[in-house]
């Protein structure tokens, strides 16, 4: 059962649009949500994350909507540009058990082109 | 530099020979985890230490998986007889928090490639 589901799998985007990528989870007992940032060759690396106390948190031009009553969340890159190409993993966890095993998405992988 | 340092970067290995994994940690994290990432695919958990207590076997998918953390820092995840459904990037992360805290921000490392023939 892929308790986090990413869509889409790929997007292409011109520079300066809006890239939207979305994720949908299961666990109600999920109580974190980050997303991860992955270029070729490198490990993910932490972009943004958010709490299910808030509907919206921003972090310079990456924003994460959260929507908790349909146990969705998503992830808007304002003025995306080539640099951003990269694959974005959302995630979750939950600190029930004392420590948080990350549960990814299988990750979208972002074009951004001049 | 302060970063997750894993090696080999890239192995290669025949069906049914050992491999051993290395990880070295950001120094005085306090957990260390294990993700395993198929070719096109999320990280998927393997395993989990603090310190050098394993906490969290659950992902491991075989007897042939075994990790270690004998002194709290540096990390093994050995392979035995590997297959090849084994083909993957194995990922080292750690963070400075322990059980009973919410783990937070993961420091992946760049990975160890593992290619078995």
């Amino acid at each position: 059962q892929q308790q986090v589901k990413q869509s889409p799998q790929s997007l292409i985007v011109q520079k300066g649009g809006i890239p939207i990528i979305n994720c949908a989870y299961e666990n109600t007992a999920f109580d974190y949500f980050p997303w991860y940032q992955q270029f070729p060759g490198k490990g993910p690396a932490l972009l943004i994350a958010i709490r299910p106390d808030v509907s919206e948190k921003k972090e310079g031009r990456f924003t994460i909507s959260f929507n908790k009553s349909a146990k969705q969340f998503s992830l808007h890159i304002m003025d995306s540009q080539p640099g951003d190409s990269a694959t974005y993993f959302c995630a979750a966890s939950t600190g029930r058990s004392g420590y948080s095993t990350l549960t990814f998405g299988k990750g979208t992988m972002l074009l951004v082109s001049p | 530099g302060a970063g997750v340092s894993q090696s080999p970067r890239y192995k290669v290995a025949k069906r049914g020979q050992d491999v051993a994994l290395r990880c070295d940690p950001i120094s005085g994290h306090v957990s260390l985890f294990w993700y395993q990432q198929a070719l096109g695919q999320g990280p998927e958990f393997l395993t989990y230490f603090q310190n050098e207590a394993q906490l969290d076997k659950s992902g491991l998918p075989s007897d042939r998986f075994f990790a270690e953390r004998p002194e709290g820092s540096v990390s093994t995840l050995k392979i035995q007889r590997t297959q090849q459904e084994d083909s993957a990037v194995y990922l080292c992360a750690s963070s400075p928090r322990g059980a009973g805290q919410h783990t937070g921000e993961l420091f992946f490392g760049e990975g160890s490639r593992l290619t078995v023939l």
